[in-house]
């Protein structure tokens, strides 16, 4: 597609429930970010995945936390029995790959998730 | 690990007059680029102007310029003719080879008329 696209822009749940984020990449992006961006703060590292390497997951806050990405195409973030903590805004983000560092990131909406 | 601070929380500007906004980091790198991203109400994060370490020479988009120095690990953002559409949040982002962007707090600029 023309841009990275996140599904859903919203999501209200209630404490303890499993949600599911999803971001659709720029086509021919080879890396792939999730990013968290809680209210009035910068924007913290959670994954990255690049082509088909293992996942870098030294950012995931809890093992409550998992995503997943076939192949160069959609990845889903999986956050299991959310807590109030969760609430936050998830970015995801695409670029060609993850080693040429002058590439830029192109980032998505975003989905902005609330945690009852 | 590298690290990005951003000293001020919130900026205001006058429209048509230049502002400068603070970035430091921390890092032990040799190889790496600097990112400014601007963060309207929309969410969505737009790249404003990179700079590669290993050049000097300080990058410049149309009203957008920074001003590198290495030595001091400083990477300032110069807005100059501000217009009423630059307020958002500008996020200072470092980024080394084989690793995400690593991003400051932010700081939230305001454009008053």
């Amino acid at each position: 597609g023309a841009g990275v696209s996140q599904s859903p822009s919203n999501k209200v749940t209630e404490k303890g429930k499993d949600v599911e984020l999803r971001c659709d990449p720029i086509s021919g992006h080879t890396a792939l970010y999730w990013y968290r961006q809680r209210l009035g703060q910068g924007l913290e590292f959670l994954i990255y995945f690049q082509g088909n390497s293992a996942p870098d997951k030294s950012g995931l806050p809890s093992d409550r936390f998992s995503a997943e990405r076939t192949g160069e195409s959609v990845s889903t973030l999986t956050i299991q029995r959310t807590q109030q903590e969760d609430s936050a805004v998830y970015l995801c983000a695409s670029s060609l790959d993850v080693l040429t560092v002058n590439q830029p990131q192109h980032f998505g909406d975003g989905t902005r998730l609330s945690i009852l | 690990a590298q690290t990005v601070t951003q000293s001020q929380p919130e900026m205001s500007v006058q429209e048509a007059e230049t502002v400068t906004l603070s970035c430091t980091y921390d890092t032990s790198e040799s190889d790496y680029y600097l990112f400014w991203y601007k963060q309207p109400p929309s969410r969505q994060m737009i790249l404003v102007i990179r700079q590669e370490a290993y050049k000097q020479q300080n990058a410049t988009e149309n009203r957008f310029s920074v001003n590198f120095q290495k030595a001091a690990k400083s990477f300032s953002l110069k807005i100059s003719d501000s217009q009423l559409g630059d307020a958002a949040m500008y996020f200072c982002a470092y980024r080394s080879p084989g690793y995400a962007l690593n991003f400051g707090k932010g700081t939230s600029l305001l454009v008053t008329p």
